[in-house]
């Protein structure tokens, strides 16, 4: 299993431009999350999803879209970028709870510079 | 809402020392309670867990008791090394909630 993948690994933007971050896991997880990283931070939820056609808001949604059309995939885009939005997002999956895996498995992590 | 407190770091240690870093949380109901470790460029991963109330969680000489009268999920080790040195998170999970809620983080440097 390759578990959470993201593409890319690194990307820079300029203001303004638009841009979908990828993630993809092959656990066959219902659950799938997006967090952003800024130093002093800790992580901060994005957006979640529950299954697929289920997203909800997390803590700091504003300036990103996502969608869930099928289990394994859970793209994230940014609209407008701002510097803002300079950070270091990861995807993250994991399993029904009640079930082995209810932890988290996170992706390799996506570093995106917006000037 | 859920909440998850960190012991503030940063944290500095010789090596072969006693850890222990506090973690306290805030919780609706009845949820799992984990410890992840994130090493430098890479994603968090998961160090360990417990379920329910008294479990205890261990994982490479780390453990954590879970505490529900006290609602705490303290991370132990008894003898560092200069491989633990990163950042290691609590986070709590609900039952079905489908997202997990983390404390800041506590970055942990392990000197020879």
């Amino acid at each position: 299993n390759a578990g959470v993948t993201q593409t890319p690994k690194f990307q820079v933007l300029k203001t303004g431009q638009s841009m979908t971050l990828q993630c993809a896991q092959d656990m066959n997880h219902e659950y799938m999350s997006w967090y952003r990283q800024d130093p002093g931070m800790g992580l901060r939820l994005i957006h979640y999803s529950v299954g697929a056609g289920i997203t909800d808001q997390g803590e700091v949604p504003n300036g990103y879209n996502v969608s869930r059309s099928t289990t394994e995939d859970f793209p994230l885009r940014l609209l407008s970028a701002a510097p803002s939005q300079t950070s270091v997002y990861f995807c993250a999956s994991s399993g029904v709870d009640g079930g082995p895996y209810n932890e988290q498995f996170f992706g390799p992590g996506t570093r995106l510079t917006v000037l | 809402g859920d909440s998850v407190t960190q012991m503030e770091g940063p944290v500095t240690l010789s090596e072969e020392a006693f850890l222990t870093i506090n973690c306290t949380y805030t919780a609706t109901g009845y949820p799992s309670l984990f410890w992840y470790v994130q090493y430098p460029g890479e994603g968090l991963q998961l160090l360990l867990k417990a379920t329910k109330a008294d479990d205890k969680g261990s994982n490479k000489g780390f453990e954590a008791t879970y505490r529900k009268e006290t609602t705490s999920f303290h991370l132990e080790k008894g003898s560092v090394q200069v491989s633990d040195s990163a950042v290691y998170f609590c986070a709590l999970k609900e039952t079905n909630a489908g997202k997990s809620t983390f404390g800041d983080g506590t970055t942990l440097t392990v000197k020879p």
